[in-house]
């Protein structure tokens, strides 16, 4: 199976609503990022944890991570119609040199 | 713009057709990376070069190769394309170990 799976797939929010994503990892990993993914873009670079830090903010994301639980959560708080995208986690797994992305979420922001 | 530049957008092949994707960047980054993007899909790792003058298989090497050419420019080969590598193709660079990738924009890649 894929490391690094997020939950939900999908997501359909209201503007102004916080959305939450979570992301699961089976081994151990030094950091866990979020990537954003506009319908036919690239994807952007949103915020990496190490695996020493809980919790980190950027802007109004929020991430946390429990290493104890392998599982990182993304909070978007007061979301827009422009925060609709699909979200990634991604993981260096195994001390791998590269990272290993899930499979994603999908956001709608309704305005 | 400082970022991955991507060649081509776009393109259709014949199945057994060869080509290379080329993928250059400009932020002095020693790391690159290829993925290729399934529909409703993550990103599967292809190859990657840690270092200039090193290159790595991933999780989906088979009918592939690459080449880092210098410090700024990896590219991409397909021998002879297949229906099965129908796909988006990701070109990232970063500075290695805890730090973030930047994309390119992609190649979509079309094999009939």
């Amino acid at each position: 199976s894929q490391q690094g799976e997020e939950d939900p797939q999908a997501l359909s929010i209201q503007e102004g609503e916080n959305a939450t994503m979570n992301c699961s990892y089976k081994t151990s990993i030094n950091n866990l990022q979020w990537y954003r993914q506009n319908s036919g873009r690239g994807l952007v670079h949103l915020i990496l944890i190490r695996s020493n830090e809980r919790e980190k903010h950027s802007g109004r994301l929020r991430v946390t991570l429990d290493t104890s639980k392998k599982s990182s959560s993304l909070l978007i708080t007061a979301s827009r119609a422009a925060d609709t995208a699909s979200y990634f986690c991604a993981t260096d797994e195994g001390g791998r040199r590269a990272l290993t992305f899930g499979s994603g979420t999908r956001l709608q922001v309704q305005p | 713009n400082a970022g991955v530049t991507q060649t081509p957008k776009f393109q259709v092949l014949k199945t057994g057709q060869s080509m290379t994707l080329q993928c250059a960047q400009d932020m002095n980054h020693n790391s690159m990376y290829w993925y290729r993007q399934d529909p409703g899909m993550g990103l599967r790792l292809i190859y990657y070069s840690a270092s200039e003058g090193t290159t790595d298989k991933g999780e989906v090497p088979n009918g592939y190769n690459v080449s880092r050419l210098n410090k700024r420019e990896f590219s991409l080969r397909l021998e002879s394309a297949a229906p099965s590598q129908t796909s988006v193709y990701f070109c990232a660079s970063s500075e290695g170990g805890n730090y973030g990738y930047t994309f390119g924009s992609g190649t979509r890649l079309t094999v009939v």
